[in-house]
């Protein structure tokens, strides 16, 4: 069991250039998450899907857009790439709203 | 929306010293409130939580303490060791509502000197 995986591990990226983010979980977990980090702001949400289907914004949810089709996958796009989306981004999966939130290993981002 | 505000941003301890870490939140709803820790160059990995109907949890060296009148929670770890040294983050949620989104605060660096 791999429990959440994230592709790819880390990326340099041109400014303007599409890009996304892949992230799959085989918990069967209803929700899922994405969150940028930056040093000194903490863990900040993105995206956000309670159950395949749906999705919401989170804090900083401009610039980047996603889709919920299945339970598993829950992509992150940057449509037009700019340095500052420069990050660490974490996607996060929960079985239901109390529950844990498992987080994937990362993918670092550098936009040049 | 949910607030969460986390103090210190950074704290250094000697070996077997206890720290504290205290968070406050902004939105009364709020009943989850999650700790994690991330080592360097790690994910984030829950270590302990506690609902709105219990005052003290613990675990081991790690208890978590919330006061609801006042809206905040602390984490507590005592007779630290070094490999305690990591940046723990205090969230926040409302399990009840529409969503299961968490709010974090902004980290604290905890450094456990030998």
């Amino acid at each position: 069991i791999a429990g959440i995986t994230q592709a790819p591990t880390s990326q340099i990226l041109a400014a303007g250039r599409r890009m996304t983010l892949r992230c799959t979980q085989d918990m069967r977990h209803n929700a899922m998450y994405w969150y940028r980090q930056d040093l000194g702001l903490g863990l900040r949400l993105i995206h956000y899907s309670n159950t395949a289907g749906t999705t919401g914004k989170g804090e900083v949810p401009d610039g980047y857009s996603v889709s919920r089709a299945n339970t598993d996958d829950f992509p992150l796009t940057l449509a037009s790439a700019v340095p500052s989306q420069t990050s660490v981004y974490f996607c996060a999966s929960s079985l239901g709203p109390s529950g844990e939130q498992f987080f994937g290993p990362g993918t670092r981002l550098t936009v040049l | 929306g949910e607030n969460v505000e986390q103090h210190p941003s950074t704290l250094s301890v000697q070996e077997g010293d206890s720290a504290v870490i205290k968070c406050t939140y902004s939105d009364s709803a709020s009943n989850y409130f999650p700790w994690y820790k991330q080592e360097l160059g790690k994910r984030p990995q829950l270590i302990i939580d506690i609902r709105s109907n219990v005052g003290e949890k613990k675990d081991q060296r790690i208890a978590v303490t919330l006061n609801k009148t006042a809206k905040h929670f602390s984490l507590h770890i005592t007779e630290t060791q070094p490999e305690d040294s990591a940046v723990y983050f205090c969230a926040a949620s409302n399990s009840g509502g529409s969503n299961y989104k968490l709010t974090f605060g902004k980290g604290t660096l905890l450094t456990v000197n030998p």
